[in-house]
């Protein structure tokens, strides 16, 4: 029973460049979540998932964000024209629409804008 | 709106010892669930305890029991004979009712540190 996988676990870049990180949830769960988590703090939603369909987007999602999950399986989170205060770790979790509906973090892909 | 508020940034206990680690929470809805996550410096956010809102008993789960006060709007987390493994930033999380897509709102944390 493989967990929640994100990729790259560390990124990079330059200011203005474009990143996009993937997230593959645990296989039979239908909805995956995207969270941000700066220094210090707890994660704050960014947007949700069930299945293909993107169901909620935070404010905190600005326009230069852009997440998809095109089968229903894995999603990737694109950032464009990064800024340096876009640097931060975000993380993926997945869940089942039965039971407690607990979410199963990934590891987070930590994002360093220069 | 949501909120989850946790006072203590930082505790330390001694091994074999029992924590509290404190939270409380506001909102207006009456269906809700409160969680416990524990994330250590590798990052990942590891799932502890649940309580649901209309749960009569305080959820336990191994040595994580978690104090549920509604009236009070209070979800502590107590950890019973804490081991050198439980160092680690503690958050404590809501979820609001059905339908609303089980998004979680986290507090800031508390940082907890064994020491022998």
């Amino acid at each position: 029973d493989t967990g929640v996988s994100q990729n790259p676990r560390h990124k990079i870049t330059k200011r203005g460049q474009n990143v996009t990180f993937r997230c593959d949830p645990i296989s039979e769960h239908n909805r995956l979540y995207w969270y941000r988590q700066t220094l210090g703090q707890g994660p704050e939603f960014l947007t949700y998932f069930q299945n293909e369909a993107q169901l909620e987007k935070s404010r905190l999602l600005s326009d230069r964000f852009s997440a998809e999950r095109p089968k229903g399986s894995f999603s990737t989170l694109e950032i464009q024209r990064t800024e340096q205060g876009d640097s931060a770790m975000y993380l993926c979790a997945s869940s089942s629409l039965e039971g407690q509906e607990k979410l199963f973090f990934g590891s987070g892909t930590q994002l360093s804008v220069l | 709106a949501q909120k989850i508020t946790q006072t203590q940034p930082g505790m330390f206990v001694q091994e074999k010892e029992a924590v509290t680690l404190d939270c409380t929470y506001d909102t207006s809805d009456q269906s809700y669930g409160l969680f416990w996550y524990k994330q250590p410096s590798s990052g990942e956010m590891i799932f502890l305890i649940y309580q649901g809102s209309y749960d009569e008993q305080n959820a336990t789960e191994g040595r994580y029991s978690l104090n549920f006060q509604k009236a009070r709007k209070s979800a502590n987390l107590v950890i019973s004979a804490s081991q050198l493994g439980d160092s680690a930033m503690y958050f404590c999380a809501m979820r609001g009712p059905p339908g609303g897509g089980n998004k979680l709102t986290f507090g800031t944390g508390t940082q907890l540190k064994v020491e022998l």
